[in-house]
């Protein structure tokens, strides 16, 4: 089994472009979670899904949006990237809410 | 996080020491309580969790306590050694989802 797999591992963007994170997990979980971690300041939770065809609110989820058509999939979307966007970005999977988090090798994005 | 203070935010100890990491939440429904290590440049992983039914619970050299009464729960690690070189993180749930603390970063000294 892979695990959570992110793609890319790295990328640098120009302010007001846009791109898509891809996670993707192989352990059937039914929950997934975007989060950003900047220095000093923990994870924090951008959006989540508690199964297919649904996705919520996190702390953070200003400038980014998500979707979850399958099942093992959970895209997070910058429509128009900003300097603040700046961060390093995981994503992780969970069978059950208050269960262990299966976390991604994360994306490090720079926004110029 | 939101009302997730985690102390100290950094710590150092003499290798085959003892530390201890504190971690005081506001949800007072919370029953899950977990915590995460991340070495440089890699992801978070568990390492150990305990529910609300029990007060502590033991991994080998790692142990979690929990006081539900005072709203905090604290990682214990002993006969530390170099690898126990990481951040820490905990992440009790508030409004049924995890809040992960800002961290602590443990350097162990040779």
């Amino acid at each position: 089994n892979a695990g959570v797999t992110q793609t890319p591992k790295f990328r640098v963007l120009k302010t007001g472009q846009s791109m898509t994170l891809l996670c993707a997990q192989d352990m059937n979980h039914e929950y997934m979670y975007w989060y950003r971690q900047d220095p000093g300041m923990g994870l924090r939770l951008i959006h989540y899904s508690v199964g297919e065809g649904t996705t919520a609110k996190g702390e953070v989820p200003d400038g980014y949006n998500v979707s979850r058509l399958k099942k093992q999939n959970f895209l997070l979307g910058l429509e128009s990237a900003a300097p603040s966007q700046t961060s390093v970005y995981f994503c992780a999977s969970s069978p059950s809410r208050f269960y262990e988090q299966y976390f991604g090798p994360g994306t490090r994005l720079t926004v110029t | 996080g939101e009302n997730v203070e985690q102390h100290p935010s950094t710590l150092s100890v003499q290798e085959g020491d003892s530390a201890v990491i504190k971690c005081t939440y506001s949800d007072s429904a919370s029953n899950y309580f977990p915590w995460y290590k991340q070495e440089l440049g890699k992801r978070p992983q568990l390492i150990i969790d305990i529910r609300s039914n029990v007060g502590e619970k033991k991994d080998q050299r790692i142990a979690v306590t929990l006081n539900k009464t005072a709203k905090h729960f604290s990682l214990h690690i002993t006969e530390t050694q170099p690898e126990d070189s990481a951040v820490y993180f905990c992440a009790p749930p508030r409004a049924q989802k995890l809040v992960f603390g800002q961290g602590t970063r443990l350097t162990i000294n040779p």
